[in-house]
């Protein structure tokens, strides 16, 4: 499995950008990058991924390098709730592999 | 919507007791794991299954065993609870890469279990 390396923790104060970086660099072609989020003790949740071209939904956007060895996760304006840990991994295409989580980034919103 | 659901959402139990924890998931998926997670701490792979009748270990080592007779339910078992035991396992699972590309994992609420 390609490791991940992300922040700690990291501010945002509430209604401006969160972009949350995640470092991948011994990524390999066949592997997706993927971002989820746990807030409180819940089960993560599930917010985007993507292999070299940026994506979009309506939770957030995800920008990869063209080198592919870092990305970050963009929520466009941060409210209370996204106060979360945020984890980036990935997994190749197959998806036969098991699929382990770092210890991710802690995101907290300021109001 | 992704459904996948625990069994139970607590549970406080003393120790030297054989215990199950459920998960289901109505989706389908082939593939499905338990992850065993310490308060503020990372979440930790214990076991997977890539379909019935297969099973893995994870990165951490556990005592649980797990075993997958259908495709939607993967039960774990501990046969002695510990005090040391004491943690949240949460269950997810994902689909099949034929159908659903890179489908994404799908995490059930957990279940917290306190060994006295």
């Amino acid at each position: 499995d390609a490791k991940t390396t992300q922040p700690p923790s990291m501010d945002c104060a509430e209604g401006r950008a969160a972009n949350l970086p995640c470092n991948h660099s011994t990524i390999s072609g066949n592997e997706y990058v993927y971002w989820y989020r746990q807030i409180h003790s819940q089960g993560p949740q599930y917010i985007i991924h993507g292999l070299k071209n940026n994506e979009t939904n309506e939770m957030a956007s995800l920008i990869i390098t063209e080198d592919r060895k870092s990305s970050t996760l963009i929520l466009p304006h941060a409210t209370l709730r996204d106060t979360a840990v945020y984890y980036c991994i990935v997994r190749n295409s197959g998806g036969y592999q098991k699929v382990t989580f770092g210890t991710g980034t802690k995101l907290q919103v300021i109001p | 919507e992704a459904d996948i659901y625990q069994t139970p959402r607590y549970l406080v139990i003393g120790t030297g007791k054989k215990i199950t924890l459920e998960c289901s998931q109505t989706m389908g998926h082939d593939k499905m794991y338990w992850y065993q997670q310490d308060p503020g701490m990372e979440l930790h792979l214990i076991h997977y299954s890539y379909g019935v009748n297969s099973t893995e270990k994870g990165d951490l080592s556990s005592e649980s065993t797990v075993s997958r007779i259908r495709t939607e339910h993967f039960p774990l078992t501990l046969e002695s609870a510990r005090p040391s035991h004491t943690s949240q396992y949460l269950c997810a699972s994902s689909g099949h890469f034929d159908r659903v590309l890179n489908s994404p994992l799908h995490f059930g609420n957990g279940t917290r279990l306190t060994v006295t």
